[in-house]
């Protein structure tokens, strides 16, 4: 059974970056595809990006790309999200997640990310 | 604005039968059989309830239940439990270049 398990919480300044890892224990990360899903307060799902098999490659939701950098460290079955250019909308709950085929059956615990001055 | 279009609340009584409605596009929900309903409980993250439009997960009771119909999908969810309480998202794989949508979300309350 794939469990994530997800760094702290981190607070921030505007105009600075945020790297959140997620832990894979149960299989090796090389054989998942994950995916970044983001929730402001109050708000509702927002899929950042992942890992399309079909392609081989990352794809970035197109409001993100250009600040955001999803990598993995396949050492250690460490994946990370890091938002760069941080602004106040950006505080929100960041979830990884697995896919298979196109639905997501395991999420990290989340990791709450406050960007304030 | 999300993708998809989600009533923002629904409401049941304990045993009652209510049904949560996703609506997309043909590049999305009604282009692909790749809709998946999400719970989530205050504070918790997401839990896959169905996949594939209708399937549901190993543990999820069958009183959770997904159909599809054009644009439109839609989970029910029949004997409605006090522990049901909670929101529901849909998703989809869409042809856009935004590989996946999330609906909204939609309140569930039992009433």
């Amino acid at each position: 059974q794939v469990q994530l398990v997800q760094s702290g919480a981190e607070v921030k300044k505007p105009g600075a970056s945020v790297k959140v890892s997620c832990k894979v224990s149960g299989y090796t990360l090389t054989e998942l595809s994950m995916h970044w899903v983001r929730q402001a307060p109050g708000k509702g799902l927002e899929w950042m990006g992942g890992f399309d098999p079909e392609d081989g490659e990352t794809i970035y939701a197109q409001k993100f790309q250009g600040r955001v950098t999803m990598t993995e460290d396949t050492s250690t079955d460490t994946a990370y999200m890091e938002l760069s250019s941080l602004r106040s909308e950006d505080t929100a709950v960041y979830y990884c997640a697995t896919s298979h085929e196109w639905e997501l059956p395991n999420w990290g615990q989340g990791t709450l990310v406050t960007v304030s001055s | 604005q999300s993708a998809l279009t989600q009533p923002a609340s629904v409401s049941g009584s304990p045993g009652q039968s209510i049904t949560i409605s996703c609506t997309g596009t043909s590049s999305d929900v009604g282009g692909y059989n790749y809709v998946s309903w999400y719970q989530q409980h205050p504070g918790k993250a997401p839990k896959l309830m169905i996949y594939e439009v209708s399937n549901r997960p190993s543990g999820v009771p069958d009183r959770f239940s997904g159909s599809k119909s054009g644009n439109t999908a839609s989970l029910t969810i029949s004997g409605l439990q006090a522990e049901d309480e909670a929101d529901y998202y849909c998703s989809s794989y869409t042809s856009s270049s935004t590989l996946w949508v999330f609906g909204g979300g939609t309140k569930l309350t039992v009433l």
